[in-house]
């Protein structure tokens, strides 16, 4: 079963570039979750929303319920950006992507 | 900030071993959580509680069990180590309110000979 699709799983970048991750999922959910996982395995959450758009610094996350798609921008990306992205919808329970992993060259 | 603290970032146990995972949080979240990750898999959910001596399976309970004796505190037992539960294992919590983003600790990568 496969109820988050992300895309792409793999992400190479160069310093500065305007990044995006996208996410589709297939279950009905009350809101989703970004999380970003660093080499070394402790997961944080960035943002936890049900509609519109939040923005983080240079972090920004969209959600179209309807279409069941959500996108995580990263823009001015840096090396310290370098992690596993996470996209997890909460339907009845928390689902979870297998992650885009993202390298950003200096 | 809260924190979520597992107690070994790394840990190696021969099969068979009956092993104890633990997990602590200091936010008096109601709900606690066990998953384990491995490539190409994501995140899957073994076991829940949200509350005291309450548990829930998740996706994949076998071969495990879990307590939950106290608030803040939630294990994960391996009753009979196998080299398939070779893997990532990473505690989170959370509030009750389903809208409530849950918090991970740092994981504990076991490994099973």
């Amino acid at each position: 079963k496969n109820e988050v699709e992300q895309s792409p799983q793999n992400l190479t970048a160069q310093e500065g570039e305007f990044i995006t991750i996208n996410c589709s999922y297939s279950v009905g959910i009350s809101a989703l979750h970004w999380l970003q996982q660093h080499p070394g395995g402790g997961i944080v959450s960035l943002f936890m929303l049900s509609s519109g758009k939040k923005k983080h610094g240079r972090l920004i996350a969209t959600i179209n319920i309807q279409e069941k798609h959500s996108s995580l921008h990263i823009t001015a990306s840096h090396p310290r950006d370098s992690a596993v992205y996470i996209c997890a919808p909460l339907g009845n329970q928390f689902y979870f992507g297998t992650g885009t992993s993202l390298t950003v060259i200096p | 900030d809260v924190k979520v603290t597992q107690s070994s970032r790394y840990l190696v146990k021969r099969t068979g071993e009956k092993v104890f995972l633990e997990c602590v949080q200091d936010m008096d979240h109601e709900n606690m959580f066990w998953y384990r990750q491995d490539p190409g898999l994501g995140l899957r959910l073994i076991y829940f509680s949200y509350d005291v001596k309450m548990k829930e399976k998740g996706d994949i309970p076998e071969g495990y069990s879990v307590s939950r004796e106290k608030k803040e505190r939630f294990s994960l037992i391996l009753e009979s180590a196998s080299t398939n539960q070779t893997s990532m294992y990473l505690c989170a919590s959370s509030f009750t309110d389903r809208n409530q983003p849950q918090h991970f600790g740092d994981g504990t990568r076991l490994s099973i000979l």
